[in-house]
């Protein structure tokens, strides 16, 4: 089955400083992954997904991720953090089987620093 | 309509009451999630439904939990003698090929 892991449940930047969120999936078969962000008290907003085109995918807000088959890994980063930026990070897969079931990981808490 | 509609957005129910919490997806897209959310917690997955096929009720709690769709349109799940650890963001998304809309979410709170 399908899962996925992110390392760090909080995470903490300084603001301008480089935001790296880690993601690790497990799948049998070429997964799509996705990454969603919740602001305090608001709902899921997706940030970006990767569907089997080009490995590094561009997001909203400068975000970015890049798809590692070798590692398994799909990071997320941003050069450079702005207080804006601190909220929920979930990262979360789909495809195992032919099925668009959509597992998450139990999320990152970002915070940005001034 | 043009988003994922869920209602009611809060609910505040006394324990051992059932509620009911509905989703309206998209229109045409052919499957159907329901997540729970606890405070400050991740997206718990509940139920899935695709198309005409049996749901994956595998995320469901307990026997209180259940959930209906008729076709490809309304879903609503349902828990019974509702409990304290019941209360959370109760999320709906619906999806076509990977492209996942999620609603604003019921907020249950048992008391």
């Amino acid at each position: 089955a399908q899962s996925v892991t992110q390392l760090g449940s909080h995470v903490s930047v300084s603001e301008g400083a480089l935001v790296l969120l880690r993601c690790n999936y497990s799948s049998s078969v070429p997964p799509y992954l996705f990454w969603y962000v919740q602001y305090p008290n608001q709902g899921l907003q997706l940030l970006l997904k990767y569907t089997s085109a080009a490995t590094l995918v561009k997001g909203i807000n400068g975000f970015e991720a890049e798809f590692k088959k070798s590692e398994t890994s799909f990071h997320l980063t941003k050069p450079s953090a702005h207080m804006s930026d601190a909220a929920e990070y979930f990262c979360a897969v789909s495809g195992e089987g032919g099925s668009e079931k959509l597992v998450f990981g139990k999320g990152t808490k970002l915070t940005v620093n001034p | 309509g043009a988003g994922v509609s869920q209602s009611p957005s809060n609910k505040v129910t006394e324990k051992g009451k059932d509620v009911e919490l509905r989703c309206d997806p998209i229109s045409g897209h052919t499957a159907l999630y329901w997540y729970r959310q606890r405070l400050g917690q991740g997206l718990e997955f509940l139920i899935y439904f695709q198309g005409n096929s049996a749901p994956d009720k595998s995320g469901l709690p307990s026997d209180r939990f259940s959930a209906e769709r008729t076709g490809e349109s309304v879903s609503t799940l349902t828990i019974q003698r509702t409990q304290q650890e019941d209360s959370a963001v109760y999320l709906c998304a619906s999806s076509l090929w990977a492209g996942y809309t999620f609603g604003s979410g019921t907020r249950l709170t048992v008391v």
